[in-house]
C-alpha cells in the first residue's frame, strides 16, 4: 500500500530558484493539505484542498502556490525560494469522513541557501 | 481563534510505566475532533488515537488511551506499559469542523518523549 507518496525526499536550493513538491495519493481521498514543520514547532498548514480543481489558503501560505488538477495530485510550489523556506514538507490526505485521521506522506526536506 | 497547548516540551519515563502526555486546546465550535500522531526520528507522522467531540467514552487503541475530559478541554494521552519503540515526539492535533473548514488539522507543539531502560 503506497498510501502518500511525497516527491523528492530531499533538495538544496539556492536563493531565488523555483521548484514543485509533488504529492500523491491512492486513497481516492477528497481532501488534501500540505504543511510544513520547523525545529521546536508543530506543523503548521501552508494550503489545502477539498476536490480537484480546488484550493484554499491555511496559516503560512505567504511564497507558495498549489495546484490540484486531478483527485490523486497535490502540488506545492515555491517560485523564488528563499532561506525562510527551509523545513520538512509534510502532505496529507483524508476522507470527507470526520472520524478518520489524516494520512502523512514521509516528508520532503528543503533546504534554502 | 482555535489552539492547541502541549505544555510538556520533554519527558521521561522508566521502561514499562505508564505515562500521560498533556494536551489542552481552545475551540468554539461544538463539533470537532482530536487526534494524536507519533513521529519518530526517522521523522514520518504515525495516527495513534482519534477522540470525537461527541464521544462519550475515552477512546482506546491497544496501550493508547486518551483521557477526555470537555469540559476542561484537554485530550491527555496515556501509554500504558512503555517500551523503548515509544521514543518519539508526540503531537496532539485538533480538527476543525470538518465540512465548513475542510477538515484542517492544528497542531500542537508537539512532546519529546525519552524512554529509560
Amino acid at each position: 500500500n503506497a498510501g502518500v507518496t511525497q516527491t523528492p525526499k530531499f533538495r538544496v536550493l539556492k536563493t531565488g530558484q523555483s521548484m514543485t513538491l509533488l504529492c500523491a495519493q491512492d486513497m481516492n481521498h477528497e481532501y488534501m493539505y500540505w504543511y510544513r514543520q520547523d525545529p521546536g514547532m508543530g506543523l503548521r498548514l501552508i494550503h489545502y484542498s477539498v476536490g480537484e480543481g480546488t484550493t484554499a489558503k491555511g496559516e503560512v501560505p505567504d511564497g507558495y502556490n498549489v495546484s490540484r488538477l486531478k483527485k490523486q495530485n497535490f502540488l506545492l510550489g515555491l517560485e523564488s525560494a528563499a532561506p525562510s523556506q527551509t523545513s520538512v514538507y509534510f502532505c496529507a490526505s483524508s476522507s470527507w469522513d470526520s472520524n478518520q485521521p489524516q494520512h502523512f506522506g514521509d516528508g520532503t526536506r528543503l533546504s534554502i541557501l | 481563534a482555535q489552539k492547541i497547548t502541549q505544555t510538556q516540551p520533554g519527558m521521561f519515563v522508566q521502561e514499562k510505566e505508564a505515562v500521560t502526555l498533556d494536551c489542552t486546546y481552545d475551540t468554539s465550535d461544538q463539533s470537532y475532533g482530536l487526534f494524536w500522531y507519533k513521529q519518530p526520528s526517522s521523522g514520518e507522522m504515525i495516527f495513534l488515537i482519534y477522540q470525537g467531540s461527541y464521544d462519550e467514552q475515552n477512546a482506546t487503541e491497544g496501550r493508547y488511551s486518551l483521557n477526555f475530559q470537555k469540559a476542561r478541554k484537554s485530550a491527555n494521552l496515556v501509554i500504558s506499559a512503555s517500551q523503548l519503540g515509544d521514543s518519539a515526539m508526540y503531537f496532539c492535533a485538533m480538527r476543525e469542523d470538518l465540512y465548513n473548514q475542510g477538515g484542517k488539522l492544528i497542531f500542537g507543539q508537539g512532546t519529546e518523549l525519552s524512554v529509560k531502560p
